[in-house]
């Protein structure tokens, strides 16, 4: 089944630590997107990247890093530098011109 | 930069009635799409219906329809006889096109909809 998976879960870490979250596709999606989801803020764009090993700084990048070295995958870093890094994070992917994007499962991240 | 506002925080509606959800932008773009995104409590975004700006017909997927004012800058979504599982966030969500590439969705804040047996 294609499909957008993003492992784990549920992350649990301790304030000052650097975090990976996963997101792989197989939809064979150009595009990916990370999104971060706070109570009553709506959905706020992290980063994203159109192509393989170009990405670029969405509304909130500041304290978050990615990469994108190969086609299926889009793994974001929340580093010690984020302040607030508990929230749910949510990845997506779109095809080339097309305009729908296609959300994985989402992260739920606890900083503690 | 472009702007999504949804008004309404909160609704709730009865099993097999109809309920609107309002959404309103702001962007000087004149060609755009509009969608509207469901997240039920398993928290999965799902693509409702998408609108194309340069579209005048409105939207329409089987129970969900959109009332596109494109003067008025205002994308409604319609859900008619409303099912239980309907509940969810619904959110509106603005891009647009730029035909060398992919651009990002902005989002409108949300709509909390309970439908109510």
């Amino acid at each position: 089944d294609g499909g957008i998976t993003q492992s784990p879960k549920y992350l649990f870490r301790k304030e000052g630590q650097n975090v990976t979250l996963s997101c792989e596709q197989n939809l064979n999606h150009d595009a990916m997107y990370w999104y971060r989801q706070d109570p009553g803020q709506g959905l706020r764009l992290i980063y994203y990247s159109q192509i393989v090993n170009d990405f670029q700084k969405g509304d909130i990048a500041e304290g978050y890093s990615v990469s994108r070295e190969k086609k299926e995958s889009f793994p974001l870093t929340v580093t010690s530098a984020q302040k607030n890094p508990t929230a749910f994070y949510l990845c997506a992917s779109s095809m080339g011109l097309a305009l729908e994007q296609y959300f994985g499962p989402g992260t739920r991240l606890t900083v503690t | 930069a472009q702007t999504v506002t949804q008004s309404q925080p909160e609704m709730s509606v009865q099993e097999a009635e109809t309920v609107t959800l309002s959404c309103t932008y702001d962007t000087s773009e004149n060609n755009y799409y509009l969608f509207w995104y469901k997240q039920p409590p398993s928290r999965q975004m799902i693509l409702v219906i998408r609108q194309e700006a340069y579209k005048q017909q409105n939207a329409t997927e089987n129970r969900f329809s959109v009332n596109f004012q494109k003067a008025a800058k205002s994308f409604s979504l319609k859900i008619s006889d409303s099912q239980l599982g309907d509940t969810a966030m619904y959110f509106c969500a603005f891009m647009k096109p730029r035909y060398s590439g992919n651009t990002p969705l902005v989002f409108g804040k949300g709509t909390r909809l309970s439908v109510i047996a």
